[in-house]
Formats: C-alpha cells, sequence, structure tokens
C-alpha cells in the first residue's frame, strides 16, 4: 500500500530562515514524488516533481530511496511562501496520475 | 498553465436530493480525469478515476452507486452524489493531465467544490 507522511502539521519560520517541509512515503514499486502548494484562496498547483530535479521559487528536493524521504527545502524563506504544502506519490505504473497525498503541512513566514 | 474548472463552487442542498458536480478541462482535451475529496484540516483522497468514453475506476472503500461519474466526453467529467446526506459534505476536487503544447503531463486541479447537506 502506499503511504504519505507529513509528520508536520504547522510550521513557522522568520524571513530569511532556512525551511525544510518533511515527507516520508512508503511504497514497494518504483515512486514518483512531487510537491503541491496551496496558497490562500487558491487551487492546488503543481511545484516540484523529483524526476525534473529542478528548484522552483527557491525551492528544492530531493528523493532520498534509502530513507523513503523527499523532503522540501528552501535556504532563505520569504513571506509569500505561506501556504499548504502537500507531498503526493505517484507510481511509474499509472504514470504518477493516481496520487496518495500526505495530509499537508501549513508553513507560515514571519516578517 | 492549463486550466481546469469545477460547477459549481458551493452547493448546499437538502438530505436527500442529488448533486452535479461538473469538472471541465478548458484549453485541452483529458482522457483521463481524477475526482478527490478533502475533509477539513486533511489530506485529499482519492475517489475514483474518470475514464472517457468508459466506466470509471473507483478507489477501495468508495461506494460507486453513490457517487455516480460520468465522462461522457474529452472535456467534461461529473460528480453525482446521490441522495445526499450530511456526512457526504465535504470539498470534493478534481484533477486532468494536460499534454501538448509545452506541458509534458502535469496534474493540473480544478478550484474545487464545497458541498454541504443538511
Amino acid at each position: 500500500a502506499q503511504r504519505v507522511t507529513q509528520p508536520e502539521k504547522l510550521l513557522s519560520v522568520f524571513k530569511g530562515a532556512p525551511v525544510e517541509l518533511k515527507c516520508n512515503y512508503s511504497y514497494s514499486g518504483s515512486p514518483e514524488l512531487f510537491w503541491y502548494v496551496q496558497y490562500s484562496r487558491q487551487r492546488l498547483q503543481l511545484l516540484l516533481r523529483h524526476i525534473s530535479r529542478e528548484s522552483i521559487k527557491g525551492f528544492t528536493a530531493d528523493l532520498n530511496k534509502g530513507e523513503t524521504s523527499f523532503h522540501l527545502k528552501k535556504p532563505f524563506a520569504q513571506e509569500e511562501d505561506s501556504a499548504m504544502y502537500y507531498c503526493a506519490l505517484g507510481t511509474q505504473e499509472t504514470s504518477g496520475s493516481r496520487l496518495t497525498f500526505g495530509e499537508g503541512t501549513q508553513l507560515t513566514v514571519n516578517p | 498553465g492549463a486550466v481546469v474548472s469545477q460547477h459549481p463552487s458551493r452547493v448546499i442542498c437538502k438530505s436527500g436530493t442529488s448533486v452535479k458536480i461538473e469538472c471541465r478541462s478548458l484549453d485541452f482535451q483529458a482522457t483521463t480525469m481524477f475526482w478527490y475529496r478533502q475533509f477539513p484540516k486533511k489530506s485529499l483522497m482519492l475517489m475514483a478515476t474518470s475514464n472517457e468514453g468508459s466506466k470509471a475506476t473507483y478507489e477501495q472503500g468508495v461506494e460507486k452507486d453513490k457517487f455516480l461519474i460520468n465522462h461522457a466526453s474529452l472535456t467534461l467529467s461529473t460528480l453525482t452524489v446521490t441522495s445526499a446526506h450530511p456526512e457526504d459534505s465535504s470539498f470534493y476536487i478534481c484533477s486532468a493531465r494536460a499534454y501538448g503544447r509545452g506541458r509534458s503531463g502535469e496534474l493540473f486541479f480544478g478550484e474545487g467544490s464545497r458541498l454541504t447537506v443538511l
């Protein structure tokens, strides 16, 4: 069975501080990992996916298969980063379409 | 990015009535759409995969007779909550994958539909 765990429901940091949102997954096959973000009163949108190995809005995430983790990091948080962040797991077998979401982490960046 | 639109965004109905929620891909064709349900302060739970021209595939524990899904065209999927009860009150979100025009199969989400059953 697939499972995604985001241990922190709430995370609060100050502007300019580093931030790390944790995500661990459980899946025996080939995983595809994603981070989605939902800003206040907006729809869910893709932030990152591990296969792209890109940095979006200063965020990066590395898939660590040994630790089954896909933590989201940003060296210097900005106030506009305040949002709900969801880690999601897809599978290569379903081309990453059927996603299992974590419960989300609400990030607040204080001035 | 591609646009997925849901309608209505909010609906309030009486217990026992049926409610239909539409999900449209506005600038791309989607052979597959996905319906999620989100409880307050909880994660999104995949309910079913909607396949154009064929039956939907439901996740374990989701009642197919309760949540009817119809994907009649390449741009429209509908979710009908039949004989709704208060416990069906929730936030329903659809998503679809977009290809072409530089899109690489990214999933796009609708804005969600909040159902309140009185």
